[in-house]
């Protein structure tokens, strides 16, 4: 079965760049069944959907985050990424991938903690 | 944006109680609602998709309703492994949204 688990720093300094990294093995992000989303959920708060990539590089964001965010695929290491830019105390959250099957995200990977600080 | 306002915030009920939480949808979604169940420290779980639909392997005492703008998930008979916080969200269009969360907690 399908497993995902996210990567990075989990200490990124505001106005940086945060860069993620999502590895999935049991199949392969070349399917093209399916969208594979980042969700981030502040502490304490509910999920925010960041946006979708697709394995031939289409892509639909957040508008609220459009202007910052970028998300890559690569097909040989069957990985995504996410990078996040010019981060705030606001872009402090649990970062997770996704795949959206079926209309609804499963499975989720297991997320990494990014916290935003000096 | 599509808001998602789930009823109530917080829950407090007792082993084998029948519990229901509500999801309204600010338009409607016909029915590109799914649930998911999420405990401390642990991503979220799928419980049910396409406003009604079971996932796999989620026990048959959670069941879905609703189309448009009117949701509910009932949990026919709480176990001590449903105290957990549930989220509503709506892939009807993007940006996909979540609902704020509801807590169900032990009384």
């Amino acid at each position: 079965q399908v497993q995902l688990q996210e990567s990075g720093p989990g200490l990124v300094k505001p106005s940086e760049t945060l860069s993620l990294t999502c590895s999935v093995s049991g199949g392969s992000v070349s399917s093209g069944n399916y969208y594979w989303s980042w969700i981030r959920q502040p502490p304490g708060k509910g999920p925010e959907w960041i946006g979708y990539m697709y394995y031939s590089g289409r892509t639909n964001y957040n508008p609220s985050l459009k202007s910052r965010v970028t998300m890559s695929v690569d097909t040989s290491k069957n990985q995504l990424s996410l990078k996040l830019s010019s981060v705030s105390a606001a872009d402090t959250a649990m970062y997770y991938c996704a795949r959206e099957n079926g209309g609804a995200f499963d499975p989720w990977g297991q997320g990494t903690l990014v916290t935003v600080s000096s | 944006d599509i808001q998602l306002t789930q009823s109530p915030s917080f829950l407090s009920a007792s082993v084998g109680d029948r519990v229901t939480i509500t999801c309204r949808a600010s338009q409607g979604i016909s029915s590109y609602l799914a649930w998911y169940q999420q405990k401390p420290g642990k991503a979220p779980k799928l419980l049910i998709y396409a406003a009604s639909t079971l996932q796999s392997g989620v026990p048959s005492r959670f069941s879905g309703f609703g189309s448009g703008t009117e949701f509910t998930l009932t949990i026919s008979s709480l176990q001590p492994e449903d105290f957990a916080t549930y989220y509503c969200q709506q892939l009807n269009s993007y940006p996909y949204t979540f609902g704020q969360g509801t807590k169900l907690e032990i009384k």
